[in-house]
């Protein structure tokens, strides 16, 4: 009954591949998010969907492309990998528009781009 | 446009004695606030979090914070540490207004027997 999960937990792969990240989550929650956490620990917001549709897209180059299918899933893809894509991403998500809700998030997928 | 700094990178105490994490912001209209708790290879976890009323909070775990306007303040506290608090913690602020919360730094609290 895992509120928010994301498919792989570990994803290794080489400069350069494609791969894509799941996340699903049973919370009901309307909004959902995508946020890099890196070496030093730091988090930062990437992009986040309200019921499907992008709301938040931060500087993030694009070859990240986000995609919701339906209001409990976002998936994330990735072209091209670098190696400075290496870190932990994490998907959360929090009921809807300008709300008080915290967010929720899942246990993470740690990428390393070799 | 919103920001939160969290001054201190490391936190040591003792267990037994009280702690504090602190965390201040910047909004330009009024704030929810939060704090997340990340243990080592996990997500954040939710804590605690204002938005209207009393300015003391309490949350998860034993821990509580206290929202000072005047400050702009919201600093996370617990009467007795554990060694198991020991993590990373974020705080977060959000202008009501806004769409997304922005997330301190973190800070490491080292809990020590």
């Amino acid at each position: 009954d895992t509120a928010v999960s994301q498919t792989p937990k570990y994803l290794v792969t080489q400069m350069g591949n494609d791969k894509s990240i799941k996340c699903e989550q049973n919370l009901g929650h309307d909004t959902m998010y995508w946020y890099k956490q890196d070496s030093k620990k730091f988090l930062k917001i990437m992009f986040s969907y309200n019921n499907k549709e992008l709301i938040i897209n931060e500087t993030v180059p694009n070859r990240f492309s986000p995609k919701s299918p339906d209001k409990a899933h976002l998936n994330l893809h990735i072209n091209s990998l670098e190696l400075g894509d290496s870190a932990v991403y994490f998907c959360a998500s929090s009921r809807g528009g300008a709300s008080s809700g915290e967010q929720y998030f899942g246990p993470g997928t740690r990428l390393t781009v070799t | 446009a919103q920001s939160v700094a969290q001054p201190e990178d490391q936190v040591n105490v003792a267990e037994g004695n009280p702690l504090t994490v602190k965390c201040t912001y910047s909004v330009s209209g009024n704030p929810y606030l939060f704090w997340y708790v990340q243990y080592p290879n996990r997500g954040l976890q939710f804590l605690l979090k204002y938005i209207t009323g009393d300015n003391l909070v309490k949350g998860s775990y034993g821990f509580e914070a206290e929202f000072n306007k005047s400050q702009t303040s919201f600093h996370l506290k617990k009467p007795s540490a554990l060694v198991s608090d020991s993590a990373l913690y974020f705080c977060a602020v959000r202008d009501r207004n806004a769409g997304k919360s922005t997330f301190g730094d973190g800070t490491t609290l080292t809990v020590k027997p």
